[in-house]
């Protein structure tokens, strides 16, 4: 695709449950970030890929969350257990190779999580 | 801790005028910075990056960077209801190859 696409855009859910959330990044771009948005906040840096070096897990906010990457392309977020606190909208992003400082990050569409 | 800071707003001009936003970073190995549009409810897209000293005009935006004071600003000139939307300035360093965003500035332009 042209773009980072991101599944699926909404999701409810009952507290306690377990979710995943997939994104497939744009084609040829090695780096892939998740973010997660509160409602009227900032990006909140969760995990990042590069390649196949070991991921940046240092902002993942628990042990119910984790995240892998399969292939190098497809990304799956998954949180275990889903409080009301979780919910968000949870943001991917890809760039090309980290290589040179100024690939820019390109975002999806994002998946807004509800916590029941 | 790499941050970056940014007044959290609002920041309102009228139409016509011109917004200025600021930034500044904490991590002197910082050498690419980026300035992201995020509409309400959409997803932050970005307006322009800057890696040297100096200005950088696109249209009616400037990206300033001052490495020395690890400054960035983003002037936005004759600003339109339509610019109205928050700003998310973000660093990177060559090597660490994450981003570090700030908390954005509400921007509200008024017609």
């Amino acid at each position: 695709g042209a773009g980072v696409s991101q599944s699926p855009s909404n999701k409810v859910t009952e507290k306690g449950k377990d979710v995943e959330l997939r994104c497939d990044p744009i084609s040829g771009h090695t780096a892939l970030y998740w973010y997660r948005q509160s409602l009227g906040q900032g990006l909140e840096f969760l995990i990042y890929f590069q390649g196949n070096s070991a991921p940046d897990k240092s902002g993942l906010p628990s042990d119910r969350f984790s995240a892998e990457r399969t292939g190098g392309s497809v990304s799956t977020l998954t949180i275990q257990r889903t409080q009301q606190e979780d919910s968000a909208v949870y943001l991917c992003a890809s760039s090309l190779s980290a290589g040179l400082g100024y690939n820019e990050q390109f975002f999806g569409p994002g998946t807004r999580l509800t916590v029941l | 801790q790499k941050e970056v800071e940014q007044n959290s707003g609002p920041l309102s001009v009228p139409e016509g005028a011109i917004a200025s936003l600021n930034c500044t970073y904490s991590d002197r190995g910082s050498q690419s910075f980026f300035w992201y549009r995020q509409y309400s409810g959409k997803s932050p897209e970005l307006i322009m990056f800057i890696y040297s000293n100096g200005d950088k005009e696109d249209g009616r935006f400037t990206a300033q960077l001052n490495k020395a004071s690890q400054y960035v600003s983003l002037l936005i000139r004759d600003s339109q209801p339509s610019d109205s939307a928050t700003y998310l300035c973000a660093a990177r360093d060559n090597y660490g190859q994450n981003f570090v965003f700030g908390p954005g500035t509400r921007l509200s332009v008024l017609p």
